[in-house]
């Protein structure tokens, strides 16, 4: 498999603020990874595909400009919350592909006062 | 476009109990198929997965699942429950291509009566 970690693990901000969420492949070296949101009592939506080297490929419905992607090595995603709200407070989960495979991060619990 | 059902909710069984996790999906070919559990406030545990081959695939945790073609489903069994496997339980559908993109299912809340 692939170990996958994420910090922080939980963050607290106020509106406004811009927070960011770094996803790591700590055994792999990933070319793609995958951002998710999950709601409480939901299911994972994909946010985006985080390329090497790339721009990330966002879906439909999310703001690019809200939710900045950036896979400048082959360890390392970070996704930047920009000027974050209280509706933006969700869990945020990373996933590495390998092959046909995505390796879970223990995900980001962000909360915005 | 991919898509995966899990018709229940939520779930309850007793300890020792048996247990049956629905999926089904909807894709226009072979899938790769994906169990995942996840406990409160963690991310996500493969506990098995369907490439191709034989349709009854064995897990971790005792886990197992059977692949039909024919019904669209890829249903998740365990033939004693432990408290321990009270948790959220995703199922998933690949595609099978370079993208492979996962498509989640609503996920089903597994509660374990002692």
């Amino acid at each position: 498999g692939a170990v996958v970690s994420q910090h922080p693990s939980w963050v607290i901000c106020k509106s406004g603020t811009s927070v960011k969420i770094e996803c790591r492949s700590l055994d792999f070296q990933a070319t793609t990874m995958f951002w998710y949101r999950q709601f409480p009592k939901q299911s994972l939506m994909l946010m985006a595909t985080s390329n090497e080297g790339s721009k990330a490929t966002y879906e439909q419905g999310v703001e690019k400009d809200k939710f900045l992607i950036n896979h400048a090595s082959l360890t390392l995603s970070t996704l930047t919350v920009t000027s974050a709200h209280p509706e933006d407070s969700s869990f945020y989960i990373c996933s590495v592909k390998r092959v046909y495979e995505q390796f879970f991060g223990p995900g980001t619990r962000l909360t915005v006062l | 476009a991919q898509s995966v059902t899990q018709p229940d909710i939520h779930i309850t069984v007793s300890e020792g109990a048996s247990l049956e996790l629905r999926c089904n999906y909807s894709y226009g070919a072979t899938p790769y198929l994906f169990w995942y559990v996840q406990s409160p406030g963690q991310g996500l545990q493969l506990l098995l997965k369907y490439f191709s081959g034989d349709t009854l695939v064995q897990g971790i945790k005792g886990f197992e699942a059977e692949f039909k073609r024919s019904q669209s489903s890829f249903n998740l069994r365990k033939p004693s429950v432990h408290w321990s496997d009270a948790a959220e339980y995703f199922c998933a559908v690949g595609a099978n291509n370079a993208g492979n993109m996962l498509t989640f299912g609503g996920g089903t809340r597994l509660m374990v009566k002692p």
